[in-house]
């Protein structure tokens, strides 16, 4: 069992400011990382897919950036929105099974 | 095209009973997995699939069992519920990874059950 951690908890901002999570995993036989965000009664929905070292992805004011040598994942969020407010899980697989391992998600609050 | 799909949505069983939840997808996925969400503790892993007629055991299968006769259809089974398996479960379901270089592939969630035990 992979052990995923993401930190914060939980998060409180305010509308504007940019704000930033930790996702670790372990370094040794990575494979990839998953971002997913999951609004309250919804289903979590996929952001973004790394597999390799370096590797940065963004999508709108969303961005994340994936250092496999170190085991760790950044989701950075420019300029909070009240509609960004969801928890946001990382997952990651290793090459020796094809399944996710989640990190229990970092709960962020946007306030108006 | 209607996903992954889950049913029912909520169900109360009593402790000692037995139940299915269904989880039926029509996207082609090989992959499929079913996770329970507990409070503080994200999504953990059950069993999963990587294929009509193979299964395998995921961080928490004590409890549950699953079978994939077809692409289409996981069903998880609850053999005798107990009250710490209340919770949320959720299908998920993905392509099936051609190698390494392709990368891993992203999870299509279903909507959630929400089952208690009393």
């Amino acid at each position: 069992i992979l052990n995923v951690e993401q930190s914060p908890q939980s998060l409180h901002v305010q509308e504007g400011d940019s704000t930033n999570f930790t996702c670790s995993f372990p370094s040794s036989n990575f494979y990839a990382l998953h971002w997913y965000r999951w609004e309250t009664a919804k289903s979590p929905e996929a952001l973004f897919v790394m597999t390799l070292n370096g590797d940065e992805k963004k999508k709108g004011r969303i961005s994340a950036t994936l250092n496999t040598k170190e085991g760790y994942s950044y989701l950075y969020i420019k300029g909070s929105q009240p509609e960004d407010s969801a928890t946001y899980l990382c997952a990651c697989r290793d090459t020796g099974r094809r399944a996710l391992t989640f990190g229990s998600g970092t709960r962020l609050q946007v306030q108006p | 095209n209607a996903g992954v799909t889950q049913t029912p949505k909520f169900q109360v069983l009593k402790t000692g009973q037995s139940m299915t939840l269904q989880c039926a997808q029509d996207m082609n996925h090989e992959y499929m997995s079913w996770y329970r969400q507990d409070p503080g503790m994200g999504l953990r892993l059950i069993h999963y699939s990587v294929g009509a007629g193979i299964t395998d055991q995921g961080e928490v299968p004590n409890g549950y069992n699953v079978s994939r006769s077809t692409t289409e259809d996981f069903p998880l089974r609850l053999l005798s519920a107990a009250p710490s398996q209340t919770s949320v479960y959720f299908c998920a379901s993905s392509y099936r990874s051609t190698g390494a270089s392709s990368g891993a592939n992203v999870l299509t969630f279903g909507a959630g059950s929400r089952l208690t035990v009393l």
